[in-house]
């Protein structure tokens, strides 16, 4: 079974922290390494998509790095927040025909002032 | 450019009973994918579209099936309900690789009593 593990399960932190959460995934199946944001009530929004070893993406305060060989992802939030409150999800498609994505449980991150 | 949308965003069955969901992905994209989202379980692949053919489908059992139409919008159905149906049903739109950005829909909360 394929499978992406998040890491950590929940986090709390004070506006201006900066914050990382981890993605692990098999390498042995890479293909790409989808990141989302989840905010309650709303639709997961698509960050990053990354494919490459070593890759770097940014987004704003956001950003996030890819090892493909020993299958981990981080993201990382530069001065959080309370708007940065959501569940981070990431995901990979384990194939490389179509767009079946396969989710980790996410990490939910609560900016607190 | 229009987001993806899905009707109806809530609904509320008995057991037993069959629904329909549907999906409009933004202009332009063919693949259509389906995720049901549960407290215990989190997001999980259902099925696919590309095209009007199934590309890729989950483990979920034969209850629930899916149709793409030639404008690319797509329905999913679930016949026979169980209350463990009770979920989130998100459909995602994408342009046809893994590589690609889903773009996701608000989500159809379906409950079934």
């Amino acid at each position: 079974i394929l499978n992406v593990e998040q890491s950590p399960q929940s986090l709390h932190v004070q506006e201006g922290d900066s914050t990382n959460f981890t993605c692990s995934f098999p390498s042995s199946n890479f293909y790409a390494l989808h990141w989302y944001r989840w905010e309650t009530a709303k639709s997961p929004e698509a960050l990053f998509v990354m494919t490459l070893n070593g890759d770097e993406k940014k987004k704003g305060q956001i950003s996030a790095t890819l090892n493909t060989k020993e299958g981990y992802s981080y993201l990382y939030i530069k001065g959080s927040q309370p708007e940065d409150s959501a569940t981070y999800l990431c995901a990979s498609p384990f194939t490389g025909g179509g767009n079946k994505l396969t989710f980790g449980t996410g990490t939910q991150l609560k900016v607190e002032l | 450019k229009a987001g993806v949308t899905q009707t109806p965003r809530y609904l509320i069955k008995t057991r037993g009973q069959q629904v329909t969901l549907s999906c409009s992905p933004i202009s332009g994209h063919r693949s259509v994918s389906w995720y049901q989202q549960t407290p215990g379980q989190g997001l999980q692949f259902l099925f696919e579209y590309f095209s009007e053919t199934q590309r890729n489908k989950g483990n979920f059992p034969g209850r629930f099936s899916g149709r793409q139409f030639s404008n690319s919008r797509s329905e999913m159905n679930v016949s026979t309900l169980e209350l463990g149906d009770s979920a989130l049903y998100l459909c995602a739109s994408s342009s046809d690789r893994y590589t690609d950005t889903q773009y996701f829909g608000p989500g159809t909360r379906l409950t079934v009593l």
